[in-house]
Formats: C-alpha cells, structure tokens, sequence
C-alpha cells in the first residue's frame, strides 16, 4: 500500500500570509504513460464533508479560489494558500489514487489556523 | 444541483449488521464510480470501497475484506454498504462519495454529510 505523509501536522499563519502544506507518498504516484500525477488535496471544516480543492495535483477544482494551489511530482507535493483568509481554517489531506488495483489512502491531516 | 444523502447509520453490537444507503440526485447516478470513505472520531478519512459505474467491479480496503459489500441499483439512483461483523473499530462517520478521474482510480468531487454508524455493546 502507498502510505502518504504530512507536514507540518499544524501551522498557524497569519492572516493575508502564506501557508505551505507539504504531502509525500511513499512511492511515486506518476503514471508514466499519461504523466499525471494521481493526487489530491481536500479541505474539511469541522462538522462538515471534505470538499476537493485539487487533483491532479495541480489542477483546480471548479469555484475554488485561486489563492489555492497544488504542485509537485512523483512522490512530494505541495498545497499552497497565497493569502491565508478566516475561512480556510480548516483541517488539510492530501490522497493518492495511483494504487492497483483500485485502493486509495490519505495523509493524516494538516490543521490550519490563525495567528 | 448534485447532492447525495446517506442514511442508516446507528448504534449496532459487535458482530452485528447494517446497511448503510446513498441517494444519488442532480447528476446522472450511472455514468460515476461511486465510493464509500470512513472517518472514525477526531481522525483522518480512510477509503473502504468502489464501484464501477455497472456494478461489475469493486474493489475493498483490506481491513473490511470479506465483511463489507458495496453494492448500487441505478434505476434507483441508490448506492449501499452492507456492512457485517462490525466491530469496535469500525465506528465512523461513513460518507458516500462521487467518483472522479481515470476509471477507478478516483479522486472524489461530491461528498454526502455522512452517516454516523457506532459499534459498541
């Protein structure tokens, strides 16, 4: 199974500043043949469903503010808020959805707040 | 507007059974894969299953191999979970969850609120 990390576990970030959440997998997740990255970011704000933000691992999702961004390849990713804003304080995972047959796995988590 | 609506959950016996249910409405049911994704209490999401969009394929996280059946009826717009010889550690919430990238290997765009099922005597 692709086992996937996530630092830092928390950050705290000051408002209009930038936060920087950081994925690895524990083998790569490029698919040779069609060069995509198979990953994912996903946000989840207490009491509520995660809602995807990314996949791909840099493409994003419809009405996603563009102050989110993802980048990356093979086994280390990044999920990027430009300007931190009081809304996206919630709690951050990464998924891979490489593995076959079919058997997807998320980070532990990164809880963003404010500073 | 695409939304999806668990139902349930519940308080069930170690060793016990239930069938969790997904309706499916603002999209059409049949054209996804559609998943199940666990989150016990104050942890992270772990993935418990798929289907393909005609039912004939599925695939299952190890640890519910064998006690878990996703199952789905189309003309129903319907996605299921049965779910046996629960145990403690099979508490969660249970989210019913779209399917979305290169057949079955998924990302998720549409998530329902979830279904809170507890295993406990």
């Amino acid at each position: 199974d692709i086992v996937m990390t996530q630092s830092p576990d928390s950050l705290a970030v000051s408002l209009g500043e930038r936060a920087t959440i950081n994925c690895k997998s524990s083998q790569s997740v490029l698919y040779s043949s069609n060069k995509k990255n198979y990953l994912a970011w996903y946000q989840q704000k207490p009491g509520q469903p995660p809602k995807l933000l990314i996949y791909w691992a840099s493409a994003r999702e419809s009405g996603v503010p563009d102050r989110f961004s993802g980048s990356g390849s093979g086994t280390d990713f990044t999920l990027t808020i430009s300007s931190l804003q009081a809304e996206d304080v919630a709690v951050y995972y990464c998924q891979q959805y490489y593995s076959s047959p079919p058997s997807f796995t998320f980070g532990p988590g990164t809880k963003v707040d404010i500073k | 507007e695409v939304q999806l609506v668990e139902s349930g959950g519940g308080l069930v016996q170690p060793g016990g059974s239930l069938t969790l249910s997904c309706a499916a409405s603002g999209f059409t049911f049949s054209d996804y894969w559609m998943s199940w994704v666990r989150q016990a209490p104050g942890k992270g999401l772990e993935w418990v299953a798929n289907i393909k969009q005609d039912g004939g394929k599925e695939y299952y996280v190890d640890s519910v191999k064998g006690r878990f059946t996703i199952s789905r009826d189309n003309a129903r717009n319907s996605l299921y979970l049965q779910m046996n010889s629960l145990r403690a550690e099979d508490t969660a919430v249970y989210y019913c969850a779209r399917g979305q990238g290169d057949s079955g290997w998924n990302y998720f765009d549409c998530w329902g609120q979830g279904t809170l099922v507890t295993v406990s005597s």
